[in-house]
């Protein structure tokens, strides 16, 4: 069965601060990768996604994620947080077009001012 | 903004009760999921609907049932609701994005049970 793990359950970094916030998956075939931001009150917002092709995949709002299939991991990036980063990210998997996605259970990320 | 709306936003029933929960999505969106998300966890995979034929089924007890109809909108039925059951109830439907299909979600129904 497809689950994913995500590392860190809450973060706290200061403004301007690099992020990396740890994703790994279980699921022995070729799977979609997604990373999910849910804004205070608002609702799940897709920040990137990988179906094929380069493993290094550029999102919104300067987010990035880098597929490393040996590792079975999928991590985000971003070089400098603001402020309104503040959210809670989830990892998510599925195994094809149209499939149930898994998530995470979230990182909840809380940026200083 | 996505495409797919939910209603109601806020709901509170009692314990034993039913409930009803809509999802209203754009056309072109033939298949709809329904995510419930306990407060603290990620959303989990309830069931999915395609045609207005359930067509997957996560770990979720029959009392949780649902409907789609030919207008892309869809329903989340609860019976004999249980204290558990409170939680972010989330519509999600599939449609196109570029040269692939996504899934967009819907802001969610926070259902809270006494």
């Amino acid at each position: 069965a497809q689950s994913v793990s995500q590392h860190n359950h809450h973060v706290i970094l200061s403004e301007a601060a690099s992020l990396e916030l740890g994703c790994n998956y279980s699921y022995g075939g070729t799977v979609n990768l997604f990373w999910y931001v849910q804004y205070p009150g608002q609702h799940l917002q897709l920040l990137l996604k990988y179906f094929s092709g380069d493993p290094l995949v550029k999102g919104i709002k300067g987010f990035e994620a880098e597929f490393i299939k040996s590792k079975f991991s999928f991590n985000l990036r971003k070089p400098s947080v603001q402020w309104s980063d503040t959210a809670e990210y989830f990892c998510a998997v599925n195994a094809h077009l149209y499939d149930k996605i898994i998530f995470g259970k979230g990182t909840r990320l809380h940026i200083l001012p | 903004e996505t495409g797919v709306t939910q209603s109601p936003t806020h709901l509170i029933k009692t314990r034993g009760q039913q409930v009803t929960l809509r999802c209203s999505s754009q056309s072109g969106h033939n298949t709809v999921s329904w995510y419930q998300q306990a407060l603290g966890q990620g959303p989990q995979f309830i069931f999915q609907y395609y045609r207005e034929e359930e067509n997957g089924r996560g770990n979720f007890p029959p009392r949780f049932s649902g409907l789609q109809f030919p207008n892309y909108s869809s329903e989340l039925n609860v019976n004999a609701l249980e204290l558990d059951d409170s939680a972010l109830y989330l519509c999600a439907g599939w449609g196109p994005s570029g040269s692939k299909n996504e899934q967009f979600f819907g802001p969610g129904t926070r259902l809270t049970v006494l």
